[in-house]
């Protein structure tokens, strides 16, 4: 049983539409994650959420974390070609730096 | 700065062997954190070193071990290779490994066991 689990798995869209990938547990956090991994490279930091409710924004990324800080999401707008990638959530579960990741939800934005 | 160093980028090793990958963490990280890669299992995390010391370790095989060494840079070792050990390896450094602080991560090694 993963700890933390995203859906959807894969999703393949056009340039310009919007989409939102989720982050499920069934385990309370103090924080959580988001990285986004492209082809070739590691994982790369986004955000990270701390309160429950909170909303942040990174431009077209917005992010929230739920109110039992059980769950997370990550909504694009008008996604574009650069936002292909890997997009992991992650959560720090031990004393430091050991970071617990989710299964993953592989991006492709098209033209 | 310069960013996380992982060397080298492939590799390709016959089943038994052993293999050593280094990573050179951002100057001035403490804290180094292996974490390893495939498709079938995702980013799973092996181990985290911090002032040369082993801090935390995940649930991977004896095989699988690690240094650091005074300057930061560490090293992870696997000994006498299996297939299923093919995957991306993957190094992360931060200034002092607390939680929530943020990890940055190399390019990572690629591994193929044949």
């Amino acid at each position: 049983t993963q700890l933390l689990e995203q859906s959807p798995q894969f999703l393949s869209i056009q340039e310009g539409e919007n989409l939102t990938v989720y982050c499920n547990s069934s385990s309370v956090f103090s924080s959580l994650q988001w990285y986004r991994q492209e082809p070739g490279e590691g994982p790369v930091l986004l955000v990270t959420v701390v309160t429950g409710g909170e909303v942040k924004k990174l431009k077209r990324l917005t992010f929230q974390f739920g109110d039992a800080r059980k769950d997370s999401s990550l909504h694009i707008t008008a996604a574009q070609t650069g936002d292909t990638g890997l997009y992991l959530c992650a959560v720090d579960t031990g004393t430091a730096s050991k970071l617990t990741f989710g299964t993953g939800t592989r991006l492709q934005v098209m033209l | 700065k310069a960013g996380v160093t992982q060397t080298p980028r492939y590799l390709i090793k016959t089943r038994g062997q052993q293999v050593t990958l280094s990573c050179s963490p951002i100057s001035g990280h403490r804290s180094v954190s292996w974490y390893q890669q495939t498709p079938g299992q995702g980013l799973q995390f092996l181990f985290e070193y911090f002032s040369e010391t082993q801090r935390n370790k995940g649930n991977f095989p004896g095989r699988f071990s690690g240094r650091q060494f005074s300057n930061s840079r560490s090293e992870m070792n696997v000994s006498t290779l299996e297939l299923g050990d093919s995957a991306l390896y993957l190094c992360a450094s931060s200034l002092l490994g607390r939680t929530n602080t943020e990890a940055f991560f190399g390019q990572g090694t690629r591994l193929t066991v044949v």
